[in-house]
């Protein structure tokens, strides 16, 4: 099946700092990507969707300066959060699919800790 | 009302029997249907994809689909302890290639 790579799968980092979160499609083209952020014991929540070559759409309530998304080509989105404080420490996760019909591949996801 | 409903459990069955999985959805117009594994601390992966009405049957895992009721649901036979985790519903509503999830149903597997 079709892969999605995400790295890193664990990042710790002092408050304040920003960090870069890199989704590739191994296998497939990804015109568009989603991120989710999940905290403990709690369902996945869509953050925003990366589209490849213009702005992503991010969902309510979801601030788009602090979690910047590039979708620079058809296999790489990144979700940046900028300024990171402890309520930011989550488990993020992307994903995204071959085609309209497909399932979804999901990435490792990456826990983030600011300290 | 939620686009995707699931009960969040914890749904306890003890290793052997059967566990019967649900979800209902809204969107009449969805066309795709897919179930996800979560374990804890990892990302989901798929179990099962179903498109049509009926059922589908891959090993010990069954999706049957009614898109008169908007009900889906996974069962699965002969449930081990390693099947404990979170299934989460998903289904196509055809916006943007999104798919929209469900907020999970925690399975427990007791021996």
């Amino acid at each position: 099946g079709a892969v999605v790579s995400q790295h890193p799968s664990r990042v710790i980092c002092k408050s304040g700092t920003s960090v870069k979160i890199e989704c590739r499609s191994l296998d497939f083209q990804a015109t568009t990507m989603f991120w989710y952020r999940q905290f403990p014991k709690q369902s996945l929540m869509l953050m925003a969707t990366s589209n490849e070559g213009s702005k992503a759409t991010y969902e309510q309530g979801v601030e788009k300066d602090k979690f910047l998304i590039n979708h620079a080509s058809l296999t790489l989105s990144t979700l940046t959060v900028t300024s990171a404080h402890p309520e930011d420490s989550s488990f993020y996760i992307c994903s995204a699919r071959p085609n309209m019909n497909t399932e979804a591949f999901f990435g490792q996801g990456t826990r983030l800790t600011v300290v | 009302q939620k686009e995707v409903e699931q009960n969040s459990g914890p749904l306890s069955v003890p290793e052997g029997a059967i566990a019967s999985l649900n979800c209902t959805y809204s969107d009449r117009g969805s066309q795709s249907f897919f179930w996800y594994r979560q374990y804890s601390g990892k990302s989901p992966e798929l179990i099962m994809s179903i498109y049509s009405n009926g059922d589908k049957e891959d090993g010990r895992f069954t999706a049957q689909l009614n898109k008169a009721s908007q009900y889906v649901s996974l069962l699965i036979r002969d449930s081990q302890p390693s099947d404990s985790a979170t299934y989460l519903c998903a289904v196509d509503t055809g916006t943007a290639s999104k798919l929209t999830f469900g907020t999970g149903t925690r399975l427990q597997v007791t021996l």
